[in-house]
């Protein structure tokens, strides 16, 4: 298996809405990321975990949580989240360095 | 500071042409250098990468790259662009210390039939 899978691919919730956001690999790979991706814009990192733990915290708000039950899963918790939080939100992976990333389709989120 | 330049804004190319997609690179040590594929709503796809050895690598669908460690590039290249070569192609520097990728600002392909 050398996909990234993420679920739901489209996301509509309201400002006051919980939902989560779902990320599987099963590469094996040590290192899983979530990037946003405004359009017609490059991804911006969010969150770095290594070996499940949480390495990176690019200033995120804390309506977005991240949590990664295992090796194989990671999830981005939201919570009442802004208009401007629309974007695509993607997940990626990778095992080493030089071996760059390996990215899901995406989930597609709105925010109303 | 780190970071990638990639001048062209968007490209328009005739099918059966050649393609060079301009990528400039700003970073201390030695990079690690991607170039990724998005097709219009989804996620990104490696094409090929750099961290040493050849200077010339090769990647899939018929692309290769040419590092220039004196120009600070890594320019991605293809004989003859396939309509389907249409997309946004990504130029990325991954920073040894954290693992972490810098992006440059993207540069949108389109293929004329």
């Amino acid at each position: 298996d050398t996909e990234v899978t993420q679920t739901p691919k489209h996301l509509v919730m309201g400002m006051t809405n919980k939902k989560s956001l779902k990320c599987e690999q099963h590469m094996g790979h040590r290192a899983m990321y979530w990037y946003k991706q405004k359009a017609k814009k490059p991804p911006e990192l969010m969150f770095v975990y290594s070996y499940e733990k949480l390495s990176i915290n690019e200033s995120v708000p804390s309506r977005f949580s991240p949590e990664c039950p295992n090796s194989s899963l990671l999830n981005l918790h939201l919570h009442a989240l802004q208009p401007e939080d629309s974007a695509l939100y993607l997940c990626a992976s990778s095992q080493g360095q030089g071996d760059g990333y390996t990215f899901g389709s995406g989930t597609r989120l709105t925010v109303v | 500071a780190q970071s990638v330049t990639q001048p062209d804004i968007h490209i328009t190319v005739s099918e059966g042409a050649s393609l060079e997609l301009r990528c400039n690179y700003s970073y201390g040590a030695t990079p690690y250098l991607f170039w990724y594929v998005q097709s219009p709503g989804q996620g990104l796809q490696l094409l090929l990468k750099y961290f040493s050895g050849d200077t010339l690598v090769q990647g899939i669908k018929g692309f290769e790259a040419e590092f220039k460690r004196s120009q600070s590039s890594f320019n991605l290249r293809k004989p003859s662009v396939h309509w389907s070569d249409a997309a946004e192609y990504f130029c990325a520097v991954g920073l040894s210390n954290t693992g972490k990728l810098i992006f440059g600002q993207g540069t949108t392909l389109q293929v004329k039939p």
